[in-house]
């Protein structure tokens, strides 16, 4: 069965610290994988996307990894500030039989607390 | 250029009852995708259309269908409403089919069924 977790599933840091977040999928034959960003109430906004033959992404303080032999991605989140507070998906697009991609499972998500 | 809107963002039905949720891609994208988050099983994939084609679906009963019309609009309905049918439902667009591109959401769709 394909699935996606997160770990962990809250975290709460001061402002300015270095962070790590863990998405993991049981299944390496992935089409892509999505990092988003979800304020209360609100929809999804993409942060990152990480093709299959890709290692890693950058976005401004935001990097992606990805190691899908491990079934690992990871966003790192450089020197974090009180309006990265949010929670993070991330959101796993399995290879398909019948087309290029299948089903895209999305994890439970970190809730993330960043304290001025 | 304008994002994914969705109406009605707020909507409150009763058991029995049917319910039609609307999505207006970004202008140029042809894909729009649907899904479903609740607290307990999170967000969930329902279907995904592209050239007013299903291409995708996900796990969900007979119940939940859609549709997209030519200008890439889509809409997607469910029947005979349940409790467990709340949720925010969230559709997100892009110019390929999802597995290919970043995707973006609306803001949702709140259903609460009493």
């Amino acid at each position: 069965k394909q699935e996606v977790t997160q770990i962990p599933a809250a975290l709460s840091v001061p402002e300015g610290e270095n962070l790590v977040l863990n998405c993991s999928f049981t299944d390496s034959a992935i089409y892509n994988l999505q990092w988003f960003r979800q304020d209360p109430g609100k929809g999804l906004t993409s942060l990152l996307l990480i093709q299959s033959s890709q290692r890693e992404q950058t976005s401004g303080r935001l990097n992606a990894s990805l190691d899908k032999s491990s079934g690992r991605s990871t966003l790192y989140i450089a020197a974090s500030q009180p309006g990265d507070s949010a929670t993070y998906l991330c959101a796993v697009i399995f290879e398909g039989v019948k087309t290029s991609y299948d089903k895209v499972i999305f994890g439970p998500g970190t809730s993330l607390s960043v304290i001025p | 250029k304008a994002g994914v809107t969705q109406t009605p963002r707020y909507l409150i039905k009763t058991r029995g009852q049917q319910v039609t949720l609307s999505c207006s891609p970004i202008s140029g994208h042809r894909s729009v995708s649907w899904y479903q988050q609740t607290p307990g099983q999170g967000l969930q994939f329902l279907f995904e259309y592209f050239s007013e084609t299903q291409r995708n679906k996900g796990n969900f009963p007979g119940r939940f269908s859609g549709r997209q019309f030519s200008n890439s609009r889509s809409e997607m309905n469910v029947s005979t409403l349940e409790l467990g049918d709340s949720a925010l439902y969230l559709c997100a667009s892009s110019f390929y089919p999802g597995g290919a591109e970043t995707q973006y959401f609306g803001p949702g769709t709140r259903l609460l069924v009493l």
